[in-house]
């Protein structure tokens, strides 16, 4: 069974830095892409980076771009996102996802955890 | 590209057939996905590359296309289906949702 279980998450000022990680099991996480999606109290999904299987493709949405990092470590089946100039809009659920299921040369999103909170707040 | 989903809350009854409707900005071929999400909950993955069900979820769902235009249907509500859906694209990055389908009970 696919297991994705999210750390890190907490309350941080304008401006400060989080390190979230994400602990996966049950399946051969050095095989997969995987994501990061976030939820805004109240609001919809936002998908925020991306990571290939060897770490060495990544992509990011406009807004976290140079501020965001996302990577992974296979050898500890991990991955992680360091947030740095941490906004108050960055406030969200972040959801960490597993890519597992492909067809016609994509991976869907089809195994999630159960999110971190992080509170950017004064 | 942008994802318009439509309409952003409907009311309907167990036993109806419903219908969510996703308008992709561009054309994106079959790279879309459907999710639900009901409340304090991870989204599910519901149907991946337009029509093809994810493992586990019950045929009651279907998904299709036309050109730019993806539908979510289920023929057949059941109390456990009352929850939010998503849309989401994977032609090009970034993969962005949809805004949102609230379906709660009439």
């Amino acid at each position: 069974e696919v297991q994705l279980v999210e750390s890190g998450g907490g309350f941080v000022q304008p401006g400060g830095s989080l390190r979230l990680s994400c602990a996966a099991s049950g399946f051969f996480f050095g095989n997969y892409w995987m994501d990061w999606v976030r939820q805004a109290p109240g609001r919809g999904l936002e998908w925020v980076a991306n990571i290939g299987p060897n770490g060495g493709d990544k992509n990011y949405v406009d807004s976290v771009k140079g501020r965001f990092t996302v990577s992974r470590d296979n050898a500890k089946n991990s991955l992680y996102l360091e947030m740095n100039s941490l906004r108050v809009e960055d406030t969200a659920v972040y959801y960490c996802v597993a890519a597992i299921v492909g067809m016609g040369g994509r991976m869907y999103l089809d195994s999630w955890g159960q999110g971190a909170l992080v509170n950017v707040s004064s | 590209i942008q994802l318009t989903q439509s309409p952003s809350s409907l009311s309907a009854s167990v036993g109806d057939r419903v219908t969510i409707t996703c308008r992709a900005s561009q054309g994106i071929g079959s790279h879309l996905a459907w999710y639900q999400q009901k409340p304090g909950k991870a989204p599910d993955l519901l149907i991946y590359a337009a029509s093809t069900l994810q493992s586990g979820v019950p045929s009651r769902f279907s998904g299709s296309v036309t050109g730019t235009d993806f539908t979510l249907t289920i023929s057949s509500l059941q109390p456990e289906d009352f929850a939010t859906y998503y849309c989401q694209h994977l032609k090009s990055y970034p993969f962005t949702f949809g805004q949102g389908t609230r379906l709660e009970i009439k």
